[in-house]
């Protein structure tokens, strides 16, 4: 049980093209996600808060016009890169906090999707 | 503020020999302590995690990590190691006080674990 599905696992763009990538808890509710982005060689970097129905909580220095995220269930949230530029190339990871009955205390992440513009 | 300090960038280490990974941890309640580990371009996978209770804690694939509260570390170790226990390893923490309304998890930077058959 909790598994978190993230897709596409890999994408290519054009620079100023938009990319949505979807994060899904395929066996639990999730009213908490978070997007973490990954660059090469180092830790994962908290990009967004995702709560279910609300708005979405950006770390400081992510730009939120730029990384739209929306958790539209309980069960899926959506990262969409827009106008995206090569430097926004890199790995990006969601996880889901499961609600009770689903773990103990840990999140549960998704595969990943390794976004690459040219 | 809360932060985690994984003090090695890589570890090697010989199969069938045991392994230790370090972390410790700065949180200024009580700590849930978290050992993830990733494998090339996968996301993490849970290993273990400390929430209260006996200090020594056993996990997934044999894993087992030691809570020590004196020293604030949280040390990932494997009796013997395998060549598939290769990967990055991610020491996570968060404040247990934070409420249930906060699972924001501060990673380490990560240590790579290189088995040598």
């Amino acid at each position: 049980g909790a598994v978190v599905s993230q897709h596409p696992s890999r994408v290519i763009c054009k620079s100023g093209t938009s990319v949505k990538i979807e994060c899904r808890s395929l066996d639990f509710q999730a009213t908490t996600m978070f997007w973490y982005r990954q660059f090469p060689k180092q830790s994962l970097m908290l990009m967004a808060t995702s709560n279910e129905g609300s708005k979405a909580t950006y770390e400081q220095g992510v730009e939120k016009d730029k990384f739209l995220i929306n958790h539209a269930s309980l069960t899926l949230s959506t990262l969409t890169v827009t106008s995206a530029h090569p430097e926004d190339s890199s790995f990006y990871i969601c996880s889901a906090k499961p609600g009770q009955g689903v773990g103990t205390g840990e999140l549960f992440f998704g595969e990943g999707s390794r976004l690459t513009v040219l | 503020a809360q932060s985690v300090a994984q003090p090695e960038d890589q570890v090697n280490v010989a199969e069938g020999n045991p392994l230790t990974v370090k972390c410790t941890y700065s949180v200024s309640g009580n700590p849930y302590l978290f050992w993830y580990v990733q494998y090339p371009n996968r996301g993490l996978q849970f290993l273990l995690k400390y929430i209260t209770g006996d200090n020594l804690v056993k996990g997934s694939y044999g894993f087992e990590a030691e809570f020590n509260k004196s020293q604030t570390s949280f040390h990932l170790k494997k009796p013997s190691a395998l060549v598939s226990d290769s990967a990055l390893y991610f020491c996570a923490v968060r404040d247990g006080y934070s409420g249930a309304g906060s699972y924001q998890l501060t990673f380490g930077k990560g240590t790579k674990l290189s088995v040598i058959p």
